[in-house]
């Protein structure tokens, strides 16, 4: 039972790149997310999706691409890193019971550098 | 705007009780999770709290007052492993099922 991976654990990259983080999830769950983790602010939501097809804004979703083509996965893409990119990438997934109150799983995170 | 406030840092001994406190001033609360995170590694999920009340899992109790917007977590009999830090998150009806976390609490255990 593999649950939710994520790739890569660990990435450097440069100013203006473009970077795509993968997150994988193999228990069929409908909803998927991907939060950011940094000192002084805790996980914060860029964009989440509720099925396949159907994404949504985050807290922070400026500067950040998803999509979600089949229920299993759901990349994220940096368009042109900037240095303030970088952090720690968890996604998360969870079921849902239509209440919304489905405890999130969250995969191991990519730690993302951009110098 | 969403507000959700723990203490920063907290230390106890091996065998000790600690409380973990949070407090929270939002709109449209739907629920409040405690997940557990080790330096490194994913959180992880410990207990959910929607109605008043104390609800208790082995070492790890959760209680939460909705007309006062405050949890707290409860550790009894800490070991060392319990070093870690404490995510209080609340999930707000408009958003979905998306969590809007505190900034966290990180707990250090001593022998």
């Amino acid at each position: 039972d593999a649950g939710i991976t994520q790739s890569p654990r660990y990435k450097i990259t440069e100013t203006g790149r473009q970077v795509t983080l993968m997150c994988h999830q193999t228990w069929s769950h409908s909803y998927m997310f991907w939060y950011r983790q940094d000192l002084g602010h805790g996980l914060r939501l860029i964009y989440y999706s509720a099925a396949a097809d159907i994404t949504d804004k985050g807290e922070v979703p400026d500067g950040y691409v998803v999509s979600r083509s089949k229920t299993e996965n759901f990349p994220l893409t940096l368009e042109s890193a900037t240095r303030s990119q970088t952090s720690v990438y968890f996604c998360a997934s969870s079921e849902t019971s239509g209440r919304g109150t489905d405890t999130q799983y969250f995969g191991p995170g990519t730690r993302l550098t951009v110098l | 705007g969403q507000n959700i406030d723990q203490p920063t840092e907290m230390t106890a001994t091996e065998g000790a009780i600690v409380q973990i406190n949070c407090t929270y001033q939002t709109s449209g609360f739907n629920g409040l999770f405690w997940y557990q995170q080790h330096a490194g590694e994913a959180p992880t999920f410990l207990s959910y709290n929607v109605l008043d009340g104390l609800e208790e899992k082995g070492r790890f109790s959760s209680f939460l007052s909705r007309s006062k917007g405050y949890s707290y977590l409860l550790l009894k009999e800490l070991q060392m492993k319990d070093s870690a830090s404490y995510l209080c998150a609340v999930i707000l009806r408009e958003a979905g099922t998306a969590l809007i976390f505190g900034k966290g609490t990180t707990l250090s255990v001593s022998s």
